[in-house]
């Protein structure tokens, strides 16, 4: 069964440095996604990706985020200064289609800044 | 007010036991309904979509009330394999899901 894979799966950065975590969604897929999990805490969505757009954001994603589908497969978030509270369990998704689409998740990168 | 709304638990109970959780949520304008599935340090997975006439799927039964704005998952027969966090997630016309706090369910031999 195809699959959603990211990497690394652990990622321990100091703070400010500039981290990237890749994903490879599930190839027929058209829409991608990044959301992130604090530890103890809710899934929260960060942006949602299609025809090499941002069509969606929210408020977490600021301008030290980015996304990029650098080529046909890979899908990257880019956190440019990181801080403290980036720790996280970044999740990548993708559906074929938006709405009652199914979209589903990669096994997360687990981020650590210090 | 939180826009997804679940107890979260935990629910403690017995193999075999027939077990339910409730989750309400805030956007009226919610479009599609799912229940996600948890495990510890793991990535959500799809548990089932929840539509407007209710829905089941083996031991699993969703139900949705749009005027109370509430989403209901129903599992039967608990196995041990069924202990994890169950995520009641809404989400609009466009992509965002929007996930609640998740219920923690613990199944006991």
């Amino acid at each position: 069964e195809p699959e959603v894979t990211q990497t690394p799966s652990h990622q321990v950065t100091q703070m400010g440095q500039e981290v990237i975590l890749r994903c490879v969604p599930i190839s027929n897929h058209l829409y991608f996604y990044w959301y992130r999990q604090i530890l103890g805490q809710k899934v929260e969505f960060l942006v949602s990706f299609y025809n090499n757009e941002i069509s969606e954001k929210s408020e977490i994603f600021d301008d030290q985020f980015s996304v990029e589908r650098p080529d046909g497969s890979n899908f990257t978030l880019k956190i440019r200064s990181t801080k403290l509270e980036d720790s996280a369990m970044y999740f990548c998704a993708s559906s074929r289609d938006r709405g009652q689409e199914t979209q589903y998740f990669g096994p997360g990168t687990r981020l650590l800044v210090l | 007010r939180k826009e997804v709304e679940q107890d979260p638990g935990p629910f403690n109970v017995p193999e075999g036991a027939t077990v339910a959780f409730n989750c309400t949520y805030s956007n009226s304008a919610s479009q599609s309904f799912f229940w996600y599935r948890q495990d510890c340090r793991k990535e959500p997975k799809l548990l089932m979509s929840v539509y407007s006439s209710g829905n089941e799927d083996g031991r699993f039964t969703a139900q949705l009330n749009r005027a109370s704005q509430y989403i209901s998952l129903l599992i039967r027969d608990s196995k041990l394999s069924d202990s994890a966090t169950y995520l009641c997630v809404v989400s609009n016309a466009g992509n965002m899901l929007t996930f609640g706090g998740g219920t923690r369910l613990m199944v006991k031999p």
